[in-house]
């Protein structure tokens, strides 16, 4: 199975900073990645597919980035409403593995 | 726009089976396979299996090859989870998934938790 490795954790964050959230996959994938947005009691949300393209409806301060099998998701002017948790896919192969999240909070 | 209605939670006895159901609305199910995705309390994602409503084809997570069985009902446009010998390992909430507009899971069903307790 294909590992995918997130951090960190947890990060706390100001209103109007910018974060970055990671993942290595442990092999090749294509940039076939996927982040998603979770919220308390709340469905996943997809946010950018295939590591860079913004899903329809996502504010353009979340963008993806990839640099060999390290994936990156970068928030720009966070705002109160991204506090949630976040989580990395790869859809390269299966079983489709997740990485273990990221919770962001707010300061 | 589709939707997917999962079933209401459940309080089921260790060793027993559950049965989740997850209707489609908005389109008909055989145009796309239908995932699912568990989470326990304050845990990870992991993807269960996937089902080809088409021809009821299935692919599992080795992990939940003696766990999981998916199926579906074409006539009623619903896809089914049954998990079964259910242990404490298995509560946890239960998604339904599709990939509708893009090659990943843009679509969820709401989550169906199952608790399992004596």
């Amino acid at each position: 199975d294909i590992q995918m490795t997130q951090s960190p954790a947890s990060l706390s964050a100001s209103l109007g900073e910018t974060v970055t959230i990671e993942c290595l996959a442990s092999e090749d994938i294509y940039s076939n990645l996927a982040w998603y947005q979770q919220k308390p009691g709340k469905s996943p949300q997809l946010l950018i597919y295939d590591a860079s393209s913004l899903q329809d409806g996502v504010p353009s301060r979340f963008s993806g980035s990839e640099s060999g099998t390290q994936y990156s998701l970068e928030i720009n002017s966070l705002q109160s409403e991204d506090a949630a948790t976040y989580f990395c896919q790869q859809h390269h192969d299966y079983p489709y593995t997740f990485g273990a999240g990221t919770k962001l909070e707010l300061k | 726009e589709v939707q997917l209605q999962q079933s209401g939670a459940e309080l089921v006895r260790p060793g027993t089976s559950v049965k989740l159901s997850c209707k489609v609305s908005g389109d008909t199910i055989t145009a796309y396979y239908m995932h699912f995705v568990k989470q326990r309390p304050g845990q990870g994602l992991e993807w269960i299996g996937r089902i080809d409503p088409e021809d009821d084809s299935t692919k599992y997570a080795e992990k939940f090859k003696n766990k999981a069985t998916l199926t579906a009902d074409t006539s009623s446009n619903t896809a089914y989870l049954k998990l079964s010998s259910l242990t404490s390992e298995d509560t946890a909430t239960y998604f339904c998934t599709l990939m509708y507009t893009t090659d990943y899971f843009d679509y969820w069903g709401q989550g169906v938790m199952v608790t399992v307790s004596s």
